[in-house]
């Protein structure tokens, strides 16, 4: 089955530098990559996603890419601020709607 | 519109009882799932249904473990005899077919 691994576990930047998270993957089946926050006692919220047909994607800050030969896809948040601390998880699945499997989260702290 | 509804929200138990969690999945959706969260393992899957049927139940953790769906606005995970391991998050999520997975806030069980 698929296994997903993400690094750093935990990640410390000041406002307004850049932060990435990087996940890689084992099933050459898979083709949904999502990215998802959570902040402290909330449910996981997805924040933007890629599939495998596409190299990269952006939402203002935010920005996925993925490399589908290396099995390796990564966030990219610039301009960070304060509100963007929180755990990000990674995850993958062969069809989007279907059951993810996740990475064990980055804790991202944002000091002012 | 509502997101995926989930009770209780805290829940402490004593060991050896039986724990039941509830969830309603958002209207419209086919699919959902039951993910459970600690610090050492992260996310993890423990089953997932879709068209109220079970797919993939290899998550769950032993027979002590049971989740239902008996219509599609309505499923449970029963937990039977409880035990202090089984403290955790348990999060219930839900999507459309091959669309975004939306997580319910969770429900922090606490065996004692």
């Amino acid at each position: 089955g698929e296994n997903v691994e993400q690094h750093p576990s935990t990640l410390s930047v000041q406002e307004g530098d850049s932060a990435v998270i990087k996940c890689t993957y084992s099933d050459s089946a898979s083709n949904y990559f999502p990215w998802y926050k959570q902040e402290l006692g909330k449910g996981p919220q997805l924040i933007i996603d890629i599939r495998s047909n596409v190299g990269e994607k952006k939402d203002q800050r935010i920005a996925v890419t993925l490399n589908k030969t290396a099995k390796h896809f990564s966030l990219h948040i610039t301009e960070t601020q304060p509100e963007d601390s929180a755990v990000y998880f990674c995850a993958a699945n062969r069809q989007a709607g279907t059951a993810l499997i996740f990475g064990k989260g980055t804790t991202l702290s944002v000091s002012s | 519109d509502a997101g995926v509804i989930q009770s209780p929200r805290h829940e402490v138990t004593e060991m050896g009882q039986e724990v039941t969690l509830r969830c309603k999945p958002i209207s419209g959706h086919n699919s959902l799932f039951w993910y459970r969260q600690t610090m050492m393992r992260g996310l993890e899957l423990l089953i997932y249904f879709n068209n109220n049927v079970p797919i993939d139940d290899s998550g769950m953790p032993e027979d002590r473990f049971s989740a239902k769906m008996p219509n599609a606005s309505f499923s449970t995970l029963k937990i039977q005899p409880s035990e202090p391991r089984d403290s955790a998050v348990y999060f219930c999520a839900s999507s459309r077919q091959g669309n975004t997975i939306y997580f319910g806030e969770g429900s922090w069980l606490t065996v004692v």
